[in-house]
């Protein structure tokens, strides 16, 4: 397996743009979680995802973010409007039950709003 | 709010000494606890995962948790130059079903 992918590597974007950030978990695995990473806060969790329904969204830091997950296989990030603030590495991990308790992570996304 | 506390380093220890990296957790009914390790410019990958009713031992790394005084150690024994890196902590809180809250990380520097 690829492994958990993520797109794109690298976005850089002005203020105000609509941001779309794309993850596509490990085949089998049944959650998905969106975390977010920077040198302040550390790996702040999102959004996570069971079966494709979102389970706990405490994490979003305000309307501006939205995610989804329309199937097993694809789930989205959104940021609209962008702002300076949400400038971080973005992160999406998926697993199972099957594997233990252990995250998959993907290769990140470096957000910078400018 | 539950929190994961760790110090933020560096820690230095020359190479073949033992690193002892820390964790402190604010919910005493947590139940899973993790260490992750992140290469500058990486993913984090997970390395050390032991559960509330015991200790755990693999190759050069022991994770040890003291539930009395809520904190998680992670122990390295024999460092080597490819253990720098950054040290996640994470705890699966009580009643946070699948929820995983990470510490902001202990920088490690294994000096040759």
């Amino acid at each position: 397996d690829a492994g958990v992918i993520q797109s794109p590597r690298h976005e850089v974007t002005e203020m105000g743009q609509e941001v779309t950030l794309r993850c596509k978990p490990i085949s089998g695995h049944d959650y998905l979680f969106w975390y977010r990473q920077t040198m302040m806060r550390g790996l702040e969790l999102l959004i996570y995802f069971n079966n494709n329904v979102p389970i706990d969204d405490s994490g979003m830091p305000e309307d501006r973010f939205s995610a989804k997950m329309p199937n097993a296989s694809f789930s989205t990030l959104k940021i609209q409007p962008s702002e300076p603030r949400d400038s971080a590495v973005y992160f999406c991990a998926s697993r199972n039950d099957r594997g233990g308790e252990k995250l998959f992570f993907g290769s990140g996304t470096q957000l910078s709003v400018l | 709010q539950k929190e994961v506390e760790q110090n933020s380093g560096p820690l230095s220890v020359p190479e073949g000494a033992i690193a002892s990296l820390n964790c402190t957790y604010s919910d005493r009914g947590s139940q899973s606890f993790f260490w992750y390790r992140q290469y500058s410019g990486k993913s984090p990958e997970l390395i050390m995962f032991i559960y509330s009713n015991g200790d755990k031992e693999d190759g050069r790394f022991t994770a040890q948790l003291n539930k009395a005084s809520q904190y998680v150690s992670l122990l390295i024994r024999d460092s080597q130059p490819s253990d720098s890196a950054t040290y996640l902590c994470a705890v699966r809180f009580s009643g946070g079903y699948q929820k995983v809250t990470f510490g902001t990380g202990t920088k490690l520097q294994v000096i040759p």
